[in-house]
């Protein structure tokens, strides 16, 4: 089965500098990436997908996913963050279900802190 | 678009009480999804639909929870009886079945179960 790990339960950074929340993926066969973002009481929210293709995917608000074959990873950029990226991500596989169809699986989710 | 929309947003409801969350999906997709996000499991798939066929239950915790899909515009998920240890925000999705359409959520039903 698909799974993904997210290593670090927060991230801390400075507004300004840059961001990386860092994922992890174990796939049987291609690996179908996608990043999501959640802001307090509200549903998350798509930011970006790596399906193939380029390793350096460009999401929404100015984030980016470099993905890393060898190494399974598919991390979460952004080279300036600013305080309102402050939030809980999530890195997420499509996984084709047992019993038919697609379910998406979802990392434990990060929780970044931008400090103005 | 509207968007995913759920209803209602606050649930409070006292121990033993039926409580039925209701979503209706971004009209066009064809695959529907009920999570659960809590501190101690985050987000948690409890079923999943595909052109209103329940596909994967698995993930419902008992017997005490159901869902339905009578349409391709609207969902529901029922808890009968409901106990504090269901208190949590449960979340309705929606996307077009693939390996690469991203889930659209709605904002969450809040429950608490007193």
């Amino acid at each position: 089965a698909q799974s993904v790990a997210q290593p670090e339960d927060q991230v801390n950074v400075a507004e300004g500098n840059p961001l990386t929340v860092k994922c992890t993926y174990s796939v049987s066969g291609n690996p179908y990436l996608f990043w999501y973002v959640q802001y307090p009481n509200r549903g998350l929210q798509f930011l970006l997908k790596y399906i193939t293709g380029d390793n350096l995917v460009k999401g929404s608000y100015g984030f980016e996913a470099e993905f890393n074959k060898s190494q399974t990873s598919f991390h979460l950029k952004k080279p300036s963050a600013l305080v309102s990226d402050s939030a809980l991500y999530f890195c997420a596989v499509r996984d084709r279900g047992n019993t038919g169809g697609f379910k998406t699986i979802f990392g434990a989710g990060t929780r970044l802190f931008v400090k103005a | 678009d509207a968007g995913v929309i759920q209803s209602p947003r606050h649930e409070v409801t006292e121990m033993g009480q039926e409580v039925t969350l209701r979503c209706k999906p971004i009209s066009g997709h064809n695959s529907l999804f009920w999570y659960r996000q809590t501190m101690m499991r985050g987000l948690e798939l409890l079923i999943y639909f595909n052109n209103n066929v329940p596909i994967d239950d698995s993930g419902m915790p008992e017997d005490r929870f159901s869902a339905k899909m009578p349409n391709a515009s609207f969902s529901t998920l029922k808890i009968q009886p409901s106990e504090p240890r269901d208190s949590a925000v449960y979340f309705c999705a929606s996307t077009l079945q693939g390996w690469n359409s991203p889930l659209h959520f709605g904002n969450g039903t809040r429950l608490t179960v007193t």
